[in-house]
C-alpha cells in the first residue's frame, strides 16, 4: 500500500532533550516536506526536500533540522526542543513537488514539549 | 495578504442542506488546486482535484474562477459525516516545492 509513515504518533518530552521524528514513504517520491499545524494558523512549512541531499527552508525553519540521505526517508530533528515547538507535525510527499501534484500526508505526530 | 485565504467558519449546516465556501489565492499563475478534508488532529486527506473549470464527485462540486482567483467547494445533501475542516491546497505554479495552504474552513453538520 502506498503510504507515508510517520513516527511516533505522540511524543512528550522536556525542554532541551534532542528528538527525531521519522518519516518514510514507499512511493519513490522525489519531494518530501514537513509542516506544523497550530490552531488558527493552518499548516506551515518547516523544511522541504526536492531530492536526495537537496533540502531548503520553508516558512518556519528556526529550531529544526532535516536530512535527506535516502530518497525514502526525511527525518525531522529538534536539537533542543522548546515549549513553543509544541504542535501537530505532518510529513508529506509528492512525486516531484510540481504544479499538478497532490500531497500524500503521514498520520501526524503530536509533540508536547514541557 | 496571505497567499491562500479561507473563511474559517464554522459553517453550521442542518443535515440534508447545501453548504458552499470559497478559497481565494493570490498567485495568478497557479494551475491546479486541491481540496483536502481534515478530521480533528488527523492527517489531511484528498477530497477533490481541480485542474480546469471545475470537478464533481457525487455530492461534492468544486469550481474554479480564474478571473476572480478563487475556488469553491459545494456540498449537497450534507451528512453528519461531512463534519470536518476543509483545506484548500495550491501547489507551486512552477517546481519550487512550496505548496500553499489555507487555514481551513470548519463545517459542522447538525441533526
Amino acid at each position: 500500500e502506498a503510504q507515508v509513515t510517520q513516527n511516533p504518533r505522540y511524543l512528550i518530552t522536556v525542554t532541551g532533550k534532542k528528538l527525531t521524528v521519522t518519516c518514510s514513504q514507499n512511493m519513490n517520491h522525489e519531494y518530501m516536506s514537513w509542516y506544523r499545524q497550530d490552531p488558527g494558523l493552518g499548516l506551515r512549512q518547516i523544511y522541504y526536500s526536492m531530492n536526495v541531499e537537496v533540502t531548503d527552508k520553508g516558512d518556519v525553519p528556526e529550531g529544526y533540522k532535516v536530512s535527506r540521505k535516502e530518497k525514502r526517508n526525511f527525518p525531522l530533528i529538534l536539537e533542543s526542543p522548546s515549549p513553543n515547538q509544541t504542535s501537530l507535525y505532518f510529513c508529506a510527499s509528492s512525486l516531484f513537488g510540481g504544479s499538478n501534484e497532490k500531497l500524500f500526508f503521514g498520520s501526524g505526530t503530536q509533540l508536547s514539549v514541557l | 495578504r496571505k497567499e491562500v485565504e479561507q473563511d474559517p467558519g464554522p459553517f453550521n449546516v442542518p443535515e440534508g442542506a447545501t453548504v458552499a465556501f470559497n478559497c481565494t489565492y493570490s498567485n495568478s499563475a497557479s494551475q491546479s488546486f486541491f481540496w483536502y478534508r481534515q478530521d480533528c488532529r488527523k492527517e489531511p486527506k484528498l477530497l477533490m482535484s481541480v485542474y480546469s473549470s471545475g470537478n464533481e464527485d457525487g455530492r461534492f462540486t468544486a469550481q474554479l474562477n480564474r478571473a476572480s482567483q478563487y475556488i469553491s467547494l459545494l456540498i449537497r445533501d450534507s451528512k453528519l459525516s461531512d463534519s470536518a475542516t476543509y483545506l484548500c491546497v495550491v501547489p507551486p505554479p512552477n517546481s519550487w516545492g512550496k505548496f500553499q495552504f489555507g487555514a481551513g474552513t470548519q463545517v459542522v453538520v447538525t441533526p
